[in-house]
């Protein structure tokens, strides 16, 4: 049991590329999360599942797409990376609404 | 909106001893948990302890107790018998019970407090 697990691990990308980052759980959990956490700000919510084939803008979505084809998968994109892309993304999974979110390692993004 | 504060930017405690970490947090929901997760350098994010706003007794996980007050909008973490491993980011979080109220589910994160642990 994995539990939550990223990848890349680190990025470096230049302005204007497009990347993907996977986020997979291996705990049946219906709700995945896509947030971000900038130096000083704690984390914000980008996107977010509620199950698979549904998604919904979360805090801070502009500049990203999600997809979530599968339960188990939930992918974040930037079509155009910008250097104000540069932060740290994690992404949580839980059961329910009201059940405990679990995080992944984080993906650390720099934007050059 | 809900807001979360963490008014302690840094904090540091001797080993073996006790240290508290505050939380306030700004909600017009009676429904909702709260939560401490603390983030060592590894960056993982690692939930501590779990608190639902109906329950009036406060949550405990071995060393980690919480001093919840509702009225007061309060949620402090007490660490006991601090250790060299409870060096970490601590985040306090709040989240809404119910989706249905325009809540998206997600946790809303304070901006953390840096614990350092002296040996």
């Amino acid at each position: 049991n994995a539990g939550v697990t990223q990848t890349p691990k680190f990025r470096v990308l230049k302005t204007g590329q497009s990347m993907t980052l996977l986020c997979a759980q291996d705990m049946n959990h219906e709700y995945m999360y896509w947030y971000r956490q900038d130096p000083g700000m704690g984390l914000r919510l980008i996107h977010y599942s509620v199950g698979e084939g549904t998604t919904a803008k979360g805090e801070v979505p502009d500049g990203y797409n999600v997809s979530r084809l599968k339960k188990q998968n939930f992918l974040l994109g930037l079509e155009s990376a910008a250097p104000s892309q540069t932060s740290v993304y994690f992404c949580a999974s839980s059961y329910g609404q009201q059940e405990t979110q679990y995080f992944g390692p984080g993906t650390r993004l720099l934007v050059l | 909106a809900q807001t979360v504060t963490q008014s302690q930017p840094e904090m540091s405690v001797q080993e073996a001893e006790t240290v508290t970490l505050s939380c306030t947090y700004d909600t017009s929901e009676s429904d909702y948990y709260l939560f401490w997760y603390k983030q060592p350098p590894s960056r993982q994010m690692i939930l501590v302890i779990r608190q639902e706003a109906y329950k009036q007794q406060n949550a405990t996980e071995n060393r980690f107790s919480v001093n919840f007050q509702k009225a007061a909008k309060s949620f402090s973490l007490k660490i006991s018998d601090s250790q060299l491993g409870d060096a970490a980011m601590y985040f306090c979080a709040y989240r809404s019970q119910y989706l249905s109220r325009g809540s998206q589910g997600n946790l809303i994160f304070g901006k953390g407090t840096k614990l350092s642990v002296k040996p």
